[in-house]
């Protein structure tokens, strides 16, 4: 099925660890974006993407990295996971502003 | 710069009732408005969106918009709630050459029985 695949669904991790939340679409949208969703805080977002090879950050980019080597993927990387980092995170791809993005359906983490 | 302001963090309405869902948005060039409905353990859907062509803009599940610009509001309605529309609804605004999407704090929708 077409659409945004977010992998793994649910991942506790301990402080200091790190991971690379997976995020792989298959609509060949340029557009890729990540946001965390917190209670009563909506989606900000993490990084975003307009092509291979080309990222820039978002309002909370701090502790995390991304790259964007194909059109397809855009995996997040958690450098040093902390507490404040707990949060359900959620990719999305647009092949036009004006379309509106779709969302994969997120990949809920805690850090211990 | 955008940003979108949601009121009412929560909204309860009773079956069959009016349901208002208020946004209203902040942008230095004409906007692109998005409402998304999240259930409960999932992702985001899209519900409709406002692209400069009509003002008023019906998407799925009955919902419908309508943009203002005088008001810069862009509220979400649906005339008669049903238990289904239970979910956090979210606003959301981009722009012609912006290709982020800023969201809302969100709006959760209780339907009392």
């Amino acid at each position: 099925n077409a659409g945004v695949t977010q992998t793994p669904k649910f991942q506790v991790l301990k402080t200091g660890q790190s991971m690379t939340l997976q995020c792989a679409q298959d609509m060949n949208h340029e557009y890729m974006s990540w946001y965390r969703q917190d209670p009563g805080m909506g989606l900000r977002l993490i990084h975003y993407s307009v092509g291979a090879g080309i990222t820039d950050q978002g309002e909370v980019p701090n502790g995390y990295n991304v790259s964007r080597s194909t059109t397809e993927d855009f995996p997040l990387r958690l450098l040093s996971a902390a507490p404040s980092q707990t949060s359900v995170y959620f990719c999305a791809s647009s092949s036009d502003s004006h379309y509106g993005y779709t969302f994969g359906s997120g990949t809920r983490l805690t850090v211990v | 710069a955008q940003s979108v302001t949601q009121l009412g963090s929560h909204v309860s309405v009773s079956e069959g009732a009016l349901v208002l869902l208020r946004c209203n948005y902040s942008s230095s060039v004409p906007p692109y408005l998005f409402w998304y409905v999240q259930y409960p353990n999932q992702g985001l859907q899209l519900l409709l969106k406002y692209t400069s062509a009509a003002t008023l803009v019906k998407g799925i599940n009955g919902f419908e918009a309508e943009f203002k610009k005088s008001e810069t509001s862009f509220h979400l309605t649906k005339p008669s709630a049903h238990m289904s529309d239970a979910a956090e609804y979210f606003c959301a605004v981009s722009n012609f050459g912006n290709e982020k999407l800023t969201f809302g704090t969100g709006t959760r929708l209780t339907i009392i029985p």
